[in-house]
């Protein structure tokens, strides 16, 4: 079975500045899919960035960047300028590429609080 | 922008009573999934649907909860009866094709108090 785990219960950045919320997960396959949720306080799930397993470039959608470490299984969301509206738990998601495996795996979530 | 549709948002009632928690998918979505999330256990899956038919429901006790996809349009989660360790925030999420790289997309959730 697969696990999902952050390491990070909660974590605080400066608004404008940097911050990276790490993700690892155990898995036998090596084919499979890598998420981020946002959920903030209204309990949305909103998706924020996904990756490939056999794509070895690392995703990106705008402020939101994720550093793929496939062989050390480690998954990490970089937000850049993060802002207030970045406040919110983050959770890293795990999917099987195999047809009967579609549920996500999700981890512990992350709070993260922006200070402005 | 579709979105999924669940209803009730919130629900309070009394132990031993019967809840059902409602969810239209996004139109055109083949797949269906339930999630409870606990401050204890986190989000965690109780049970999906492809093309209407149940293909996993391991994570649902099953003595007291039922899923259903009556048509493709309605997904519903049953709880009968009700106790107070089923209070938590139910989910429903649905996606395109199974081991997609596709996400799936949530529903804005129930919030289930049982009293």
């Amino acid at each position: 079975a697969q696990t999902v785990t952050q390491s990070q219960p909660e974590m605080s950045v400066q608004e404008a500045e940097t911050v990276t919320l790490s993700c690892t997960y155990d898995t036998s396959e090596s084919d499979y899919y890598l998420f981020w949720y946002k959920q903030p306080p209204s309990r949305q799930m909103i998706l924020v960035i996904r990756q490939e397993a056999y794509k070895q470039q690392n995703a990106t959608e705008n402020r939101f960047s994720v550093n793929f470490q496939k062989a050390a299984k480690s998954f990490s969301l970089k937000i850049s300028d993060s802002q207030l509206g970045d406040a919110a738990m983050y959770f890293c998601a795990y999917r099987s590429a195999r047809t009967s495996g579609s549920r996500l795996t999700f981890g512990e979530g992350t709070q993260l609080t922006v200070n402005p | 922008d579709a979105r999924v549709t669940q209803t009730p948002r919130h629900k309070v009632t009394e132990m031993g009573q019967e809840v059902t928690m409602r969810c239209q998918p996004i139109l055109g979505h083949n797949t269906v999934f339930w999630y409870r999330q606990t401050m204890m256990q986190g989000l965690e899956l109780l049970a999906y649907f492809r093309n209407r038919a149940p293909l996993d429901d391991s994570g649902m006790p099953k003595d007291r909860f039922s899923a259903e996809m009556p048509d493709a349009t309605l997904a519903t989660l049953k709880i009968q009866p009700s106790e107070p360790r089923d209070s938590a925030v139910y989910f429903c999420a649905s996606g395109l094709n199974s081991g997609s790289h596709q996400p799936q997309h949530f529903g804005d959730g129930t919030r289930l108090s049982i009293l």
